[in-house]
């Protein structure tokens, strides 16, 4: 069955350093990945969306890599502060579908 | 620009009683689907529309109803209330299909008991 996993430990680290995020897929070949922040009792916002045929995606303090024959995709925070702190999902979906697949989730806290 | 609007932010119920789950967005999108989010399990899709009058199911839809009347509303309807529904539920819509990003509501926090 499809599967995608997150780090479901919670990520802590220095303020200013870049955090790392994991988004490992199986039995899945996903167009579209997205990633998502949700803070505590709020929906999920939207960042950033990348397609199976790009490599790298960044926006402002943001980057999003996808490598297809690794099954994964990796999202970076830099110069991280502590208004990033947060939980961060990963979404994959097929061309063409409606359905999304979603991953738990990482928590991240960025420490003063 | 309110965006998708959830309505109760809070409810609790008990077993075998019925209640809907309002959801309204004003972004004039035709995708619009239910997701539960319950720890450890991430967000998983109940029901979802194309537009109004078109309804499908998704992952885990046993339980739960949904009707499309107009493009703005998209309720769901828990016909017969059990603790297995306890849950947070967030109601999304997006403009197209996977490559469009979803923009979710606030959610309900639902307790059974």
């Amino acid at each position: 069955s499809q599967k995608i996993e997150q780090n479901s430990e919670a990520l802590n680290i220095q303020e200013g350093k870049t955090a790392t995020l994991t988004c490992n897929y199986t039995n899945y070949s996903p167009a579209y990945l997205q990633w998502y922040r949700q803070d505590p009792g709020r929906g999920p916002v939207f960042l950033l969306l990348i397609r199976e045929n790009e490599k790298e995606k960044r926006k402002e303090r943001l980057k999003v890599t996808f490598d297809t024959t690794l099954k994964q995709s990796l999202f970076h925070i830099t110069a991280s502060q502590p208004a990033d702190s947060a939980t961060y999902l990963c979404a994959l979906s097929t061309s063409g579908t409606y359905k999304y697949i979603f991953g738990t989730g990482t928590r991240l806290k960025v420490l003063a | 620009n309110a965006g998708v609007t959830q309505t109760p932010k809070f409810q609790v119920l008990k077993t075998g009683q019925s209640m809907t789950l309002q959801c309204a967005q004003d972004m004039n999108h035709e995708y619009m689907s239910w997701y539960r989010q319950d720890p450890g399990m991430g967000l998983r899709l109940i029901h979802y529309s194309v537009g109004a009058g078109i309804t499908d199911q998704g992952e885990v839809p046993n339980g739960y109803n949904v009707s499309r009347s107009t493009t703005e509303d998209f309720p769901l309807r828990l016909l017969s209330a059990a603790p297995s529904q306890t849950s947070v539920y967030f109601c999304a819509s997006s403009s197209g299909t996977g490559n469009s990003p979803l923009h979710f509501g606030n959610g309900t926090r639902l307790t059974v008991t």
